[in-house]
């Protein structure tokens, strides 16, 4: 069943700033660390963030510092991506997924959400 | 950074077996067993089919298997099927500063 649902796709300008949700199932922020993931028009896919929602803690690549912020709502089970000074080169599609933490942290990204398309033009 | 070096694409005929190797550069790649395997076909979000390097999630058929030797890690596809034709990532998470990182990608064709 789908456990992680995105936001629909946005169309935005160049200098502006986009937020994308991810609404998950359950008790899933206590349980799981949930990762940023974003892939430019075919290209690969390029590692953003992470927040660990049991602790309140994010941590980001070197690449977003200072453009990104990754926030949870643990009462309403959803995860946020602000994505801030948007050029041309940042659209892509931007998906969520999670990483099992409970009972112990577990390397890898076992769902995704459906993605999101933000594409930024003037 | 480190960075993950898969080769752009592999091909087979149907009922082959390929490899899609991934090398990585640190220290950590070599010493852990944290690679991940997904794959992607066009339009849809990434599945995962490896992870701690061998193992697989349930419902992931058997037909797929991960190994690592030294700083290379590698994908197997035994008994290839038309279905499998898409493109697949490796994926490592380093403990020390709780980054991720993705090799470029591999497109499998299936001749």
């Amino acid at each position: 069943q789908v456990q992680l649902v995105q936001s629909g796709p946005e169309v935005k300008k160049p200098g502006s700033s986009v937020k994308v949700s991810c609404k998950t199932s359950g008790d899933s922020l206590n349980s799981y660390t949930i990762i940023w993931v974003r892939q430019a028009p075919r290209q690969g896919l390029e590692w953003m963030g992470r927040i660990i929602p049991l602790l309140g803690v994010a941590n980001y690549a070197q690449k977003f510092q200072g453009r990104v912020t990754i926030t949870a709502d643990k009462s309403t089970g959803t995860a946020y991506m602000d994505l801030s000074g948007l050029r041309s080169e940042d659209t892509a599609v931007y998906y969520c997924a999670r990483e099992p933490v409970v009972p112990v942290v577990q390397y890898y990204l076992d769902s995704w959400g459906q993605g999101t398309l933000v594409t930024v033009s003037s | 950074q480190s960075a993950l070096t898969q080769p752009a694409s592999v091909s087979g005929s149907p009922g082959q077996s390929i490899t899609v190797s991934c090398t990585g550069t640190t220290n950590d790649f070599g010493s852990y067993d944290l690679v991940s395997w997904y794959q992607q076909h066009p339009g849809k979000a990434p599945k995962v089919l490896i992870f701690e390097g061998l193992r697989r999630p349930s419902g992931v058929s058997t037909r797929f298997s991960g190994s690592k030797s030294g700083n290379t890690a590698s994908l197997t596809i035994s008994g290839l099927q038309p279905e499998d034709e898409a493109d697949y990532y490796c994926c490592f998470h380093h403990i020390s500063d709780k980054s991720v990182v993705f090799g470029g990608g591999t497109k499998v064709t299936v001749l």
